[in-house]
């Protein structure tokens, strides 16, 4: 049973460049969150996609945007990228008729910014 | 507002039992989890509680849950250096707020062997 992927493991950036990451939820379910971890920090929530669409949004700029395809793998993009983005991001997945919401996490992608 | 708070760090022998708190502030929330995260890894998830629980027992691990006070406790038993890692707890808002775990900044738990 595979459980979340995330691609790439590391990647380094300048600022005002675009980034995207990408994620795979565990088979079996159809929704993905995002979320930013900066060091030292719990994780921050950024956004939800369920069906296509971004279900629930946290307090980050419209610079953070997301897609999600058909067979729910979903990708994260941030654009005119600043120095404190740099952070791990991680991606969780679960099943929306689920109970509990649980949400499983991937390894994260770790983003610097130079 | 929404504020989930630990205690920054805890050390303990191995053998020990350890035990990691948690407060948060939205009495509504359905579920409320801990995550375990280890050095340059994501995050594994532990256990859940309920809000209508008071307890969960699961092998080594105890969850206690005090909603009055909105307390929530980790407990490890016969702690080992393989528990070494930082620990977070993250309460589920009520439905509305689908998806969102609010997360706090984590307690890093150190086992001396």
């Amino acid at each position: 049973d595979a459980g979340v992927t995330q691609s790439p493991t590391h990647l380094i950036k300048t600022r005002g460049q675009q980034v995207t990451l990408r994620c795979s939820p565990k088979s079996g379910h159809d929704t993905v969150s995002w979320y930013q971890q900066a060091l030292g920090q719990g994780p921050q929530f950024i956004f939800q996609y369920y069906e296509e669409e971004e279900r629930q949004r946290g307090n980050f700029p419209d610079r953070f945007s997301g897609h999600q395809f058909p067979n729910y793998s979903s990708e994260l993009n941030v654009n005119a990228l600043l120095l404190g983005d740099s952070a791990l991001y991680l991606c969780a997945s679960s099943l929306a008729s689920g109970r509990k919401d649980t949400q499983y996490f991937g390894p994260g992608t770790r983003l610097t910014v130079l | 507002g929404e504020d989930v708070e630990q205690s920054l760090f805890l050390s303990v022998r191995e053998g020990d039992s350890s035990v990691i708190n948690c407060t948060y502030t939205d009495s509504s929330s359905t579920y409320l989890y801990w995550y375990k995260q280890e050095p340059g890894a994501g995050l594994q998830l532990l256990t859940y509680i309920f809000s209508n629980m008071d307890m969960k027992q699961d092998q080594r691990l105890t969850v206690l849950l005090n909603k009055k006070d909105k307390h929530l406790s980790l407990r490890i038993a016969d702690t080992q250096t393989g528990d070494s890692a930082i620990y977070f707890c993250a309460e589920h808002p009520p439905p509305g707020n689908t998806g969102k775990l609010i997360f706090g900044q984590g307690t890093t738990l150190q086992v001396k062997p």
